[in-house]
């Protein structure tokens, strides 16, 4: 059973909005990852930390931003939602090994 | 630009039959790893093969790693109607602590009774 935990799992906002998406583990993995995928398209990394204070940006631009003050938490936030981020969030974490992942976020924004 | 690139695209079979997938990566790697994904939900991690590792099995599930070629392969014996999903290959690159994890572009596998 993976330790990764998403919250919301659906969130529909309104143009404009800020929100965060919560992303918690509790399997002590200095690696975390968020990734954004549409329906039955690939995953595109859009931020990875590998360790507190440590984050970088992923391979597809995103106009989110993390940050990881613990190793537990990794939240992503939106200062100003838009239709075009509508999409699913997907966030992982993995040792030296697998990733575990959690439920996602499917975001809407109308 | 992603490190994997899978085909088929999709894949379409019956139960019972066997169902391949291929990956293939350009950097050199620690482990390679197939994950599974259901429509709309997280990914699960299915088998991890080490670079110095050609074939590993688990259950139904035989995975081979050819380094030389850079490429992967997933076989699913017996396919079930519940094995319909997506899955992606991922690959840790052999670049110490900082390097992450990247995947594939996915196959999405239907089993038909």
């Amino acid at each position: 059973e993976a330790d990764i935990y998403q919250t919301p799992r659906y969130l529909v906002i309104g143009t404009g909005k800020k929100i965060t998406l919560e992303c918690s583990q509790t399997m002590g993995h200095d690696k975390m990852y968020w990734y954004q995928q549409d329906p039955g398209m690939e995953l595109h990394l859009i931020h990875y930390s590998y360790g507190v204070n440590s984050t970088e940006k992923g391979d597809l631009s995103s106009e989110s931003t993390v940050s990881r003050i613990r190793t537990e938490h990794f939240p992503l936030t939106l200062e100003s939602a838009r239709p075009s981020h509508t999409s699913q969030y997907l966030c992982a974490s993995s040792g030296e090994g697998e990733a575990f992942f959690g439920q996602g976020t499917r975001l809407t924004v109308v | 630009s992603q490190q994997g690139e899978e085909d088929p695209q999709a894949l379409s079979i019956q139960e019972g039959e066997n169902a391949t997938m291929n990956c293939s990566y350009k950097t050199s790697i620690n482990n390679l790893q197939w994950y599974r994904q259901n429509s709309g939900r997280g990914l699960v991690h299915l088998i991890l093969i080490r670079s110095n590792e050609r074939e590993k099995h688990s259950g139904r599930l035989r995975v081979t790693l050819d380094t030389s070629k850079k490429s992967s392969s997933l076989l699913i014996t017996a396919s079930r109607a519940a094995d319909t999903a997506s899955y992606f290959c991922a690959t840790a690159p052999n670049t110490g602590t900082a390097s992450k994890l990247t995947f594939g572009t996915g196959t999405r596998l239907q089993v038909t009774l």
